[in-house]
């Protein structure tokens, strides 16, 4: 079974702190690991996937299988970062999204 | 910007009555999907449906619940005898296809059951 652990429900920091959101997952085959954003009253969307290796709003996010983790790294938290955050795993492909319990983040002036 | 969108916003139902949720991916996507998210708690699959049938259900999709996609845009959610534990966000996704893995979600239409 597919299962996403994010262990904080809540994290706060300063303006131009450091932030990291943990991710950890369970899940025997090769999984598509994704982060999803929402801000206050606004849908969930999508802000990165491991497999674009991308980096969004100067967010990036490393997959790391042996210690099945994909945690969210962004080094200068900026005010307009506060919104509830979720980690996803997929299947790959049209497969269903497994959500974590999400993160909400909220950074202080 | 194409976005998924969900009607209505807020549904207050009472307890037993049947709800239809409804929403309007995004035109030339693919692959459907309901999600629901009780409050405080996660955002949880309940079904995915592709060229007009169910692909996967989960065990929270029981006999209560239905889909459809009556007339090529719309793609509806309906509860046929809501409970009280029924009461959540619900949120419809939407995709391209199935390389594409990004998913695209409505706003959501909170339920509350009474």
């Amino acid at each position: 079974a597919q299962r996403v652990t994010q262990p904080e429900k809540l994290l706060s920091v300063f303006k131009g702190a450091p932030v990291e959101l943990k991710c950890n997952y369970s899940y025997s085959g090769s999984p598509e690991l994704f982060w999803y954003v929402q801000y206050s009253r606004q849908r969930l969307q999508l802000l990165l996937r491991h497999i674009s290796r991308e980096s969004i709003k100067g967010f990036t996010a490393d997959l790391n299988k042996g210690e099945t983790s994909f945690h969210l790294k962004k080094p200068f938290a900026q005010e307009e970062d506060s919104a509830m955050y979720y980690c996803a795993l997929s299947k790959g492909g049209s497969e269903k999204l497994v959500f974590g319990k999400g993160t909400k983040l909220t950074v202080n002036p | 910007e194409p976005e998924v969108t969900q009607t209505p916003s807020h549904q207050v139902t009472q307890m037993g009555q049947e709800v239809i949720l409804r929403c309007v991916p995004i035109s030339n996507h693919l692959y459907f999907y309901w999600y629901r998210q009780i409050l405080g708690q996660k955002v949880e699959f309940l079904v995915s449906f592709y060229n007009n049938e169910i692909s996967e259900k989960s065990e929270i999709f029981d006999d209560q619940f239905s889909v459809e996609r009556p007339d090529g845009s719309n793609f509806t959610l309906k509860i046929r005898s809501t409970k009280l534990e029924d009461s959540a966000m619900y949120f419809c996704a939407s995709r391209a296809g199935q390389l594409n893995t990004e998913a695209f979600f409505g706003q959501g239409t909170r339920l509350t059951v009474v």
